[in-house]
C-alpha cells in the first residue's frame, strides 16, 4: 500500500518570499504524484502532476515540484508567493490497480501568506 | 474545459435518513470515484467504479453506502441511514483510461453533507 506524509501542517510565509511544502511518499511500486490546492470552502484543484519523464514539473500559478526517487520526495516550491496563494495544499500518490487510480492523500499543509 | 458536476452543493439531512449525492462525470471518462473529507481532515478514498461495478472500496465504504450509474451519465452515492459522523464534504471524480494521458483525474466541487 502507498502512503503520503506531509510533515508541516502549517507554513506561514511573508508575501514575495519563497516557499517549499514538503511531501514524502512510500510505495512498493512506481507511483504517480500530484499536488492539489483547496481554497476555503472550495473543491480540489490540480496544481501539477508527475507521471514520468523530467523530474522537475511545472504547474499552474507559478508552482513547481521536483520528484526525487531516491529520497521518495515530491516537494512543492514557489519562488515568490502572493496573498492569494493562501490555501490548503495536498500531496497525493496514485497507483493504477486495474480498477482505476485510487488517490491517497496526505494530511495537507495550510499555507498562510502574510503581508 | 470539461467539468465534473456535483449536486446539490449542500445537503442537510436528519440522522437515519437516506441521502443520494449526484455526480455527472466527464463524458468520455471511464473510471468514477467518490472521496470524503471530514471537516479539517484529509481527503479519503471511498470507492472506485468501472464497467458498471465497484472495482475497489475502502474500509469506510460499508454496507450503508452504495454507488450506481443509473443512466449512463449520472453517478450516484447513496447513504442508506445517515449517521452524525457521515457529515463531510463528498467529492466525485472521474478519470480517463488506464493512464493519466490527458485530463487525468478531475474532481467535482463537492457536496457538503450535514447530518443533524
Amino acid at each position: 500500500a502507498q502512503s503520503v506524509t506531509q510533515l508541516d501542517s502549517q507554513v506561514p510565509v511573508f508575501e514575495e518570499a519563497p516557499v517549499e511544502l514538503r511531501c514524502n511518499y512510500s510505495s512498493s511500486v512506481s507511483v504517480y504524484l500530484f499536488w492539489y490546492v483547496q481554497y476555503p470552502n472550495q473543491g480540489l484543484q490540480l496544481l501539477l502532476k508527475y507521471l514520468s519523464g523530467s523530474t522537475l514539473v511545472k504547474g499552474i500559478n507559478g508552482f513547481e515540484a521536483e520528484f526525487n526517487k531516491s529520497q521518495t520526495s515530491f516537494h512543492l516550491r514557489k519562488p515568490s508567493v502572493h496573498i492569494s496563494d493562501t490555501a490548503e495544499y495536498f500531496c497525493a500518490v496514485s497507483v493504477f490497480t486495474g480498477g482505476g487510480n485510487k488517490l491517497t492523500f496526505g494530511t495537507g499543509t495550510q499555507l498562510k501568506v502574510e503581508l | 474545459e470539461p467539468e465534473v458536476t456535483q449536486t446539490p452543493s449542500h445537503q442537510v439531512t436528519q440522522m437515519g435518513q437516506e441521502v443520494i449525492l449526484r455526480c455527472v462525470p466527464i463524458s468520455n471518462h471511464l473510471y468514477f470515484y467518490w472521496y470524503r473529507q471530514i471537516l479539517g481532515q484529509k481527503v479519503e478514498f471511498l470507492v472506485s467504479f468501472y464497467n458498471n461495478e465497484i472495482s475497489e472500496k475502502s474500509e469506510i465504504f460499508d454496507d450503508q453506502f452504495s454507488v450506481e450509474r443509473p443512466d449512463g451519465s449520472n453517478f450516484t452515492l447513496k447513504i442508506r441511514s445517515t449517521k452524525l459522523e457521515d457529515s463531510a464534504m463528498y467529492f466525485c471524480a472521474s478519470s480517463t483510461g488506464d493512464r493519466w494521458i490527458s485530463y487525468g483525474y478531475t474532481f467535482g466541487s463537492g457536496t457538503r453533507l450535514t447530518v443533524v
